[in-house]
C-alpha cells in the first residue's frame, strides 16, 4: 500500500509555461482533495474531486487553474501560464469516502517554483 | 480571521517538557482533527475528536474540545526532539473539505 503518490516532488517552470501536477490516491480511495500551501502558512483548499467528477472547486482560481480525476489514472492539477505568485507547495490528499470523519491521507507534495 | 487559528504561532521547549497548542474556530463543527507536518513533507493525521467528545488520548497526545468556547487544545507530553514539526488543526464544518488553520511551529531542543 504505497499511500498517496505525488509527482514530481519539485517542479521549476518559467513564467508563462504550464505546470502539471499529478496525484495517485491510496488504493481504495476515490476522493481526492488538492490544497496549496505558501511558505510558513497553512493549507488552503482548492478543489475536491471524485472519479470523473469535480465536486467542489470553490477554492480554485477562476482562471488558469483546472483539475481532473479521470476514470483511469491519477488526478491532475493543471496551471496554465504560471506566474511567480503560483510558487507554492501543492498537496493532494485522499479519503475512502466524502465523509470527513476519516482523516485525510496526504501525499508529500509538489513544490512548484516559478522563475 | 480564519476558521481554525492556532496559538501560539511558534513554541520552543526542552526535551521532556510538555507542549500545548490551542486552536480556535468560528463556526460549528462535526469534528476537529490535528495533523503534524515535518519540514518539507506532507501532513500526517494524528487524532480526530468528534463534536460530542470532550477529551481523547492517543499515546503521548491528549486532545480536548470545548464546543462552547469553540476551541481545542493538543497536548504532547514528555516531548522529544522528533516531535519538532508544525501542527495544524482542521475542522469539518459540514462543507465538503476540511478547513486548516495556519499552524503552530514546535521546536523541541535536545
Amino acid at each position: 500500500n504505497a499511500g498517496v503518490m505525488q509527482n514530481p516532488r519539485h517542479l521549476v517552470r518559467r513564467r508563462g509555461q504550464e505546470a502539471r501536477l499529478r496525484c495517485s490516491p491510496m488504493k481504495g480511495h476515490s476522493h481526492v482533495y488538492w490544497y496549496r500551501q505558501l511558505p510558513e502558512e497553512g493549507l488552503k483548499f482548492m478543489v475536491y474531486l471524485q472519479k470523473e467528477n469535480i465536486i467542489d472547486e470553490s477554492g480554485m482560481p477562476k482562471e488558469r487553474f483546472s483539475a481532473e480525476f479521470p476514470k483511469e489514472g491519477p488526478s491532475i492539477l493543471r496551471i496554465q501560464q504560471v506566474v511567480r505568485g503560483d510558487s507554492a507547495a501543492y498537496f493532494c490528499a485522499s479519503s475512502p469516502s466524502g465523509q470527513l470523519n476519516y482523516g485525510y491521507t496526504f501525499g508529500s507534495g509538489t513544490r512548484l517554483t516559478v522563475v | 480571521s480564519q476558521q481554525g487559528e492556532e496559538d501560539p504561532q511558534a513554541l520552543s521547549i526542552q526535551e521532556g517538557e510538555n507542549a500545548t497548542m490551542n486552536c480556535s474556530y468560528k463556526t460549528s463543527i462535526n469534528n476537529l482533527q490535528w495533523y503534524r507536518q515535518n519540514s518539507g513533507r506532507g501532513l500526517v493525521h494524528l487524532i480526530l475528536i468528534r463534536s460530542n467528545e470532550r477529551e481523547k488520548h492517543s499515546g503521548r497526545l491528549r486532545v480536548t474540545l470545548d464546543t462552547s468556547k469553540k476551541s481545542s487544545s493538543l497536548l504532547i507530553t514528555a516531548s522529544r526532539a522528533a516531535d519538532t514539526a508544525s501542527y495544524f488543526c482542521a475542522t469539518d464544518t459540514g462543507r465538503r473539505a476540511l478547513t486548516f488553520g495556519s499552524g503552530t511551529r514546535l521546536q523541541v531542543q535536545p
